[in-house]
């Protein structure tokens, strides 16, 4: 069955205190990683798409990086302002579709 | 550009109750798909159209039904309204038909159901 794990749960730091979160996935053929971020009551906001092995891709203090079986999402000296729950998300195995499998996501507090 | 609208953003309604909600997609945007949030289940995909076609169903009771109108704009509607619907729900709209590109979701509708 295809499945999206993400770890850890929660995930409280001191502003600047950088780390990483992980998106582990069961998917053969991936067909693209996707990482969101949603803040409490909101949609997610669409953060990065990664398509292959070593990809990796930046945005401020975030870096998404990936590998065949997990993806991580590299969080350098955070604020506040990156408090947020951090969800990663896959395409089903084979088909037409627009269908995604998400993981239940990383809430992250960063405290000042 | 404007992006992905819901309506209502938030609706309380009680057991046995029908209700029905609106997505406007981003301009161009062919695709929508709906997903169902809850704490205890996170993000679960509803189904998805493109041009007008569903094309995936979730694992979910007929209760949940859809459509999407020529302008690409989508409705999603539950019938007998249960308890465990209670969720938020969110609509995102997507280009192409192609699987890389990133979908882009709304603020997503409230439904409390007492």
């Amino acid at each position: 069955e295809d499945q999206v794990t993400q770890s850890p749960e929660a995930l409280r730091l001191q502003e600047g205190e950088s780390s990483s979160l992980n998106c582990s996935y069961t998917v053969s053929g991936l067909r693209g990683l996707f990482w969101y971020r949603q803040d409490p009551g909101k949609g997610p906001e669409f953060l990065f798409t990664l398509y292959s092995a070593g990809e990796e891709k930046e945005k401020e203090r975030l870096k998404a990086t990936l590998t065949k079986k997990e993806s991580f999402l590299h969080i350098t000296a955070p604020k506040p302002e990156d408090s947020a729950t951090y969800l990663c998300a896959v395409p089903p195995r084979g088909g037409a579709t627009n269908k995604l499998i998400f993981g239940t996501g990383t809430l992250l507090a960063v405290q000042p | 550009k404007a992006g992905v609208t819901q309506t209502p953003r938030y609706l309380i309604k009680t057991r046995g109750q029908q209700v029905t909600l609106s997505c406007s997609p981003i301009s161009g945007h062919r695709s929508v798909s709906w997903y169902q949030q809850t704490p205890g289940q996170g993000l679960q995909f509803l189904f998805e159209y493109f041009s007008e076609t569903q094309r995936n169903k979730g694992n979910f009771p007929g209760r949940f039904s859809g459509r999407q109108f020529s302008n690409s704009r989508s409705e999603m509607n539950v019938s007998t309204l249960e308890l465990g619907d209670s969720a938020l729900y969110l609509c995102a709209s997507k280009y192409s038909d192609r699987v890389y590109n990133e979908q882009f979701f709304g603020p997503g509708t409230r439904l409390t159901v007492l």
